[in-house]
């Protein structure tokens, strides 16, 4: 069965520590996206990509960056990690194989991520 | 700014009673408006999505409904049950970008 996995499931680093973190997905979705989680804001949008060597910010994207170098992948990357970007993190693919409004988003399970 | 807002942020009932969870957005050019449950620890599972041109969808004993005018949606949740217990997101897609809302927390007691 198609899936979308994400690893590390939990993580912890130092503040400053360059982090990478995977979204591997297997539906082979056009669009991939990435996602915080924090208590009183639901989930925000990061970074997204509808497509190989495309990639656009999201509504809170300093600090992170993405690349696109297949279908498959998004990995998030936290240049110098911070205190405040402690959250957790989600993964999501949708194909948009039909007409705009029609797909719904795949989510990963989550990567718990602690910033000391 | 495209705003999500959900009431109440958390909710207590009876097992078998119905309620309804209230979800309303500020900018109504959306696409859809998807209602997904959340449970400790996990991701995100997709419930119902409504189109911006219908007017509700159901799938058993949930029930969306869109007001694209008012610019609001409800989930009604028939029968509840303990296993309903779960945190409940509305997102409304604007252009295959989904803006979230903060949640419902639900706990149906037995």
């Amino acid at each position: 069965d198609a899936e979308i996995t994400q690893s590390p499931r939990h993580k912890i680093t130092e503040t400053g520590r360059q982090v990478t973190l995977a979204c591997h997905q297997t539906w082979n979705h056009n669009n991939m996206f990435w996602y915080r989680q924090d208590l009183g804001h639901g989930l925000r949008l990061i970074h997204y990509s509808y497509g190989v060597q495309d990639t656009n910010k999201g509504e809170v994207s300093d600090g992170y960056s993405v690349s696109r170098s297949n279908t498959e992948d998004l990995p998030l990357t936290l240049e110098s990690a911070a205190s405040s970007q402690t959250s957790v993190y989600f993964c999501a693919s949708s194909g948009s194989y039909g007409e705009i409004g029609t797909d719904t988003q795949y989510f990963g399970p989550g990567t718990r991520l602690t910033v000391l | 700014k495209q705003e999500v807002t959900q009431i109440p942020a958390a909710l207590s009932v009876p097992e078998g009673e119905n309620l309804v969870l209230n979800c309303s957005f500020t900018d109504s050019a959306i696409y859809n408006l998807q209602w997904f449950r959340q449970d400790p620890g996990k991701g995100l599972t997709s419930l119902l999505l409504i189109q911006s041109s219908q007017r509700e969808q159901t799938s058993g004993r949930l029930n969306a409904s869109l007001d694209k005018s008012s610019g609001r949606s409800t989930l009604y949740i028939a029968a509840s049950q303990p296993g309903d217990s779960a945190t409940y997101l509305c997102a409304v897609e604007y252009g295959n970008k989904l803006v979230f809302g903060a949640g419902t927390i639900l706990r149906v007691k037995s």
